[in-house]
């Protein structure tokens, strides 16, 4: 099992540009979520989904957007990028509640 | 209300020493309290976690102490090592389907050999 995947690892974006963050699990989870890390910040919800069809917004949505057409996928669209945008993605796959979040490698973006 | 406040920011402990991570939180409608550990370069991996339904949780070198009339959970961490060096994050979630887990701002270990 590969578990949680990310791709791509690095990126940098020059501002204005738009791209897709890909985030793929083998685990069959029904919830899976995506975070930015910022230094001394923590992890903060950007989105999160309950499964296949089913998208919510979390703590700082804006600026990106997410779709869940299947178990396996979601990926994280980001339009316009900006400067307030560079951070360390990470993407989280939970079974159900009171489960462990699995976290994928994360993709470091930077946003020039 | 949706706040887990987390101290100290940064922490530096002598080999074999006693490591201790705070956190307090608001909301009395949590219900799970995870701690996190996440080492440079990688994503955060899950350490140990407490329902508040008892005081007092240990795996091994780690404990979770809690305190449901004080809204404060602890890490304890026993005979602290140098591989023990990483970010911990305490995290609380509440009932109610998203699931969704709120994060403290993290604490930096350092354990000195």
């Amino acid at each position: 099992n590969a578990g949680v995947t990310q791709t791509p690892k690095f990126r940098i974006l020059k501002i204005g540009q738009s791209m897709t963050l890909q985030c793929a699990q083998d685990m069959n989870h029904n919830y899976m979520y995506w975070y930015r890390q910022d230094p001394g910040m923590g992890l903060k919800l950007i989105y999160y989904s309950v499964g296949a069809g089913i998208t919510d917004k979390g703590e700082v949505p804006n600026g990106y957007n997410v779709s869940r057409s299947t178990t396996e996928d979601f990926p994280l669209r980001l339009e316009l990028a900006a400067p307030s945008q560079t951070s360390v993605y990470f993407c989280a796959t939970m079974k159900t509640r009171f489960y462990e979040q699995y976290f994928g490698p994360g993709t470091r973006l930077t946003v020039t | 209300q949706q706040q887990v406040k987390q101290s100290p920011q940064s922490l530096i402990v002598q080999k074999g020493g006693i490591s201790i991570i705070n956190c307090a939180y608001e909301n009395t409608a949590f219900d799970y309290f995870p701690w996190y550990q996440q080492f440079p370069g990688k994503g955060p991996a899950l350490l140990i976690a407490i329902r508040p339904d008892v005081s007092e949780k240990k795996e091994g070198r780690f404990t979770i102490s809690f305190n449901k009339s004080a809204k404060q959970f602890s890490l304890h961490i026993m005979d602290s090592q140098p591989g023990d060096s990483a970010t911990y994050f305490c995290a609380a979630s509440i009932a109610g389907g998203s699931e969704k887990l709120v994060f403290g701002k993290g604490t930096k270990l350092t354990v000195n050999p």
